[in-house]
């Protein structure tokens, strides 16, 4: 079965410093790969989407980045942090154009003070 | 652009009350729509889904029906329990560049009472 991982589960992050979060997915290949933000009280917002090894679509302007350099692996990246990056993160996957479930992981909390 | 809007919350019920999350959504094409869950502290689990009009999602005595001439897909209970309390996200999924993305309604928080 297939399963999802991210890490880590809640991470607290000076202002400026710099940001990697990761998501692995287990037992699929080729996998579409997707990042979310949810702001408190919020609903979800679309990152980035990647449907393959070092493709990657972001869907709103931001400081963040994203990166695929292994087809079951999405990493989120800042280079300096802001006070309104934070908030819970989610990875998810599925399993192609033709299949429109996503699978999400547990999250990723993040508090920039 | 796509949108999804859902009954805004919080909702607060007694054991075994019945429920209704109204959910009506936009969209220019034929949508997927989806009722996710979100359990405080975790990420998004699946609940159920419907992917063509009149069709009907059900699960763990959840149901929504996919109807085309209210652009909507309410979710019930006929008997809610207290483990069903959460945040609970209605979505719909249409072909956007060369992926299917998710656009979620702002979400709904639900607390049952025993």
């Amino acid at each position: 079965s297939q399963t999802i991982h991210q890490w880590p589960a809640t991470l607290v992050q000076p202002v400026g410093s710099p940001l990697s979060l990761e998501c692995t997915v287990e037992g699929t290949s080729n996998p579409n790969l997707y990042w979310y933000r949810q702001a408190a009280g919020r609903g979800l917002q679309l990152l980035f989407y990647s449907v393959g090894i070092g493709q990657i679509s972001s869907e709103v302007p931001q400081n963040l980045s994203a990166s695929r350099p292994q087809d079951r692996q999405f990493i989120l990246s800042s280079k300096k942090l802001l006070l309104s990056d934070s908030g819970f993160y989610l990875c998810a996957w599925s399993t192609g154009l033709s299949t429109d479930t996503q699978y999400f992981g547990p999250g990723t909390r993040l508090t920039v003070l | 652009g796509d949108s999804v809007t859902q009954m805004e919350g919080p909702v607060t019920l007694s054991e075994e009350a019945f429920l209704t999350i109204n959910c009506t959504y936009t969209a220019t094409g034929y949508p997927s729509l989806f009722w996710y869950v979100q359990y405080p502290g975790e990420g998004l689990q699946l609940l159920l889904k419907a992917t063509k009009a009149d069709d009907k999602g059900s699960n763990k005595g959840f149901e929504a029906t996919y109807r085309k001439e209210t652009t909507s897909f309410h979710l019930e209970k006929g008997s809610v329990q207290v483990s069903d309390s959460a945040v609970y996200f209605c979505a719909l999924s249409e072909v956007s560049g060369s992926a299917r993305q998710l656009t979620f309604g702002s979400g709904t928080q639900l607390t049952v009472l025993p």
